[in-house]
């Protein structure tokens, strides 16, 4: 299986702020990435696919890049409205392997 | 647009057999473009992939639990199901299904609201 490993695990921020997720796979994935942004008692939402596209409906200030084994995902201009736990996950390779998570709080 | 939706018992004893259902609204289950998924979350940890199926029956399960799953489709219904045999406690988790886009972006775009499981007697 392809190991999905994030960093970090939780990250503190203020509104406005930009903040940088990391997720490193364990094998060449190419650019099979997508992350994904969960709140609460809700379920995932894609937010990138690809690595860099964006999902339609999703704002401009979400940002993917990378490919290989090293992927990030950037926020620029924190709205209230992201604070949330972020997931990356790999489509290269049966099993779908998802990265731990990683939990976005208002500083 | 499309909406998945889960049902199913939400207590399930242990050793038994834990069967969902995702029924699917605003699109077809028929569509060649698409695989229909199960993935499930422990509460407060991460996402586990269970599977796929894709319409005309074809499967592809998690090497950790192809063991113990089966998947199904109905199309003159319009849904998928999930059955899980020989239930514990760890398999206590959120249950979502979700649309997995195989022949497009190559990710569950779309996802039902979840349905949480309990296994215990």
């Amino acid at each position: 299986d392809i190991q999905m490993t994030q960093s970090p695990s939780s990250l503190s921020a203020s509104v406005g702020d930009r903040v940088t997720i990391t997720c490193r796979a364990s094998h060449n994935i190419n650019t099979y990435l997508n992350w994904y942004q969960q709140k609460p008692g809700k379920a995932p939402n894609l937010l990138i696919y690809a690595a860099s596209s964006l999902q339609g409906g999703v704002p401009s200030r979400f940002i993917g890049s990378g490919s290989g084994t090293d992927f990030t995902l950037s926020i620029s201009g924190l709205h209230p409205e992201d604070f949330a736990t972020y997931f990356c996950q790999q489509s290269y390779s049966p099993p779908r392997t998802f990265g731990q998570g990683t939990k976005l709080e208002i500083k | 647009q499309v909406q998945l939706q889960e049902s199913g018992p939400g207590l399930v004893k242990p050793s038994e057999t834990l069967s969902l259902t995702c029924t699917v609204s605003g699109g077809s289950v028929s569509s060649g473009n698409y695989y229909w998924s199960w993935i499930r979350q422990p509460p407060g940890k991460g996402l586990e992939w269970i599977g796929y199926i894709y319409y005309s029956g074809t499967t592809d399960y998690n090497p950790s639990l192809k063991s113990r799953v089966t998947m199904s489709v109905d199309t003159s219904k319009n849904h998928f199901s999930l059955k899980l045999r020989s239930v514990t406690a760890a398999d206590t988790a959120f249950y979502h299904c979700a649309r997995y886009g195989g022949h497009e972006n190559y990710a569950f775009d779309i996802w039902g609201q979840g349905t949480m499981v309990t296994v215990s007697s």
